[in-house]
This record gives structure tokens, sequence and C-alpha cells, in this order.
């Protein structure tokens, strides 16, 4: 079955630690992208790439980092310069265009102790 | 940039209710536009889309039509059931070849009850 995958669901950081959250795709999508969701908030973009090597910030990417080395996957570093990360994180891809359908992952929920 | 406002909830109907989530967008030019949801716990599926003006995109009984004089993309369902409890997002797209991410309202929690 093609789909997303992230890991792990759930998330436990202690404050100060850097932490790598998971995102792989197989349906051969060019973009990708990663999303906050916090209550009451909707969903806000932190990172997107539209190919591999290739990565772009989206409107709230200060304290975190990815890397996209192989089209399939899109890892997500939440690192200890993010003042407040506790949130339920949300990894997407699609073929690449602006009309194209976002398919999104299941989640990972992220919480710092 | 692209912004969205709709209704954000809780709305709370009884089942076989008629629903309407409305959603109004500001985008350059005419975008696709998206309806998805959420179930607790889990990420955002795509409910339906329209890619151009008139476009009605439907699924699972939920209807919405592209109305591009004012700038609407309004949610509808005749009968509601207690299993569409969830939450549901309006994300206009972005033009041109840019993949550069959805705009998400805040959603709009609904509460079916039996």
């Amino acid at each position: 079955d093609g789909g997303i995958t992230q890991s792990p669901k759930y998330l436990f950081r202690k404050e100060g630690q850097n932490v790598t959250l998971s995102c792989e795709q197989n349906l051969n999508h060019d973009a990708m992208y990663w999303y906050r969701q916090d209550p009451g908030q909707g969903l806000r973009l932190i990172y997107y790439s539209q190919i591999v090597n290739d990565f772009q910030k989206g409107d709230i990417a200060e304290g975190y980092s990815v890397s996209r080395e192989k089209k399939e996957s899109f890892p997500l570093t939440v690192t200890s310069a993010q003042k407040n990360p506790t949130a339920f994180y949300l990894c997407a891809s699609s073929m690449g265009g602006g009309r194209d359908t976002q398919y999104f992952g299941p989640g990972t929920r992220l919480t710092v102790l | 940039g692209n912004s969205v406002t709709q209704m954000e909830g809780p709305v709370t109907l009884s089942e076989e209710a008629f629903l309407t989530i409305n959603c109004t967008y500001t985008a350059t030019g005419y975008p696709s536009l998206f309806w998805y949801v959420q179930y607790p716990g889990e990420g955002l599926q795509l409910l339906l889309k329209a890619t151009k003006a008139d476009d009605k995109g439907s699924n699972k009984g939920f209807e919405a039509t592209y109305r591009k004089e004012t700038t609407s993309f309004h949610l509808e369902k005749g009968s509601v059931q207690v299993s569409d409890s969830a939450v549901y997002f309006c994300a206009p797209g972005k033009l041109g070849g840019g993949a550069d991410g959805l705009t998400f309202g805040k959603g709009t929690h609904l509460i079916i009850q039996p």
C-alpha cells in the first residue's frame, strides 16, 4: 500500500535536547512538507521541499531543521532553540504543483518534559 | 499570501441534521480549493476538492462548490451521522508551480449527537 509513515507516534523529550521526527513516503512524490498543529490554531507550515537536496523555510522555521537526501524521506529535527516545541507534527507529500492534493501521515505528538 | 476564514465551532448537531460549514478565502487568482477532515489523534485526510470556478467537489455525502464571485467554498451535507464527528479544514492551494504548502483555516470542530 502506498502512503506516508511517521514515527514515532508519541515522543517525549527533555528540555535542551534535540529530537528527530521521521517521515517516509512511497508515493513517488516530489514535494514534501512539515506542519505543526497546536490546539485552536490550525496547521502552520514549518519547511517544505520540492526536490531532493533542496528545501525552503515555511512560516515558522525558527528552531527547526530538515534534510532531503532521498526522495522518499524528509526528517525534521526539533532543536533546543525551539522555545515551545510541544505540539502535533504532521508530514505531507504531493506531486509538486500548487494545485496538487497533499497526502498526510498519521502525525507525531511531541511532548517536552 | 492566501488567507482562510472558517467558522471555528464547536458546531453541535443532531444526527440526520443538515450541515453547512462556511469557508471564505482570499488568494491571488483562482487556486484549487480543498476540504480536509481530521479524526481524533490522526492526520488529515482529503475529503474533497475543486480545481476551478463552479466545480463541485463531493465525497461521502459531502459537497462544496467553488464560488469565485464570493470567494467561498462552503461544505454541506444533507444528513450527518455520528461518525462525521471530526475537525474539518478548508484550504486553498497555491497557483503555479510553487509547491509551498496549503493555507489552512483554523478548523471547525463538528460534534454529532445521536
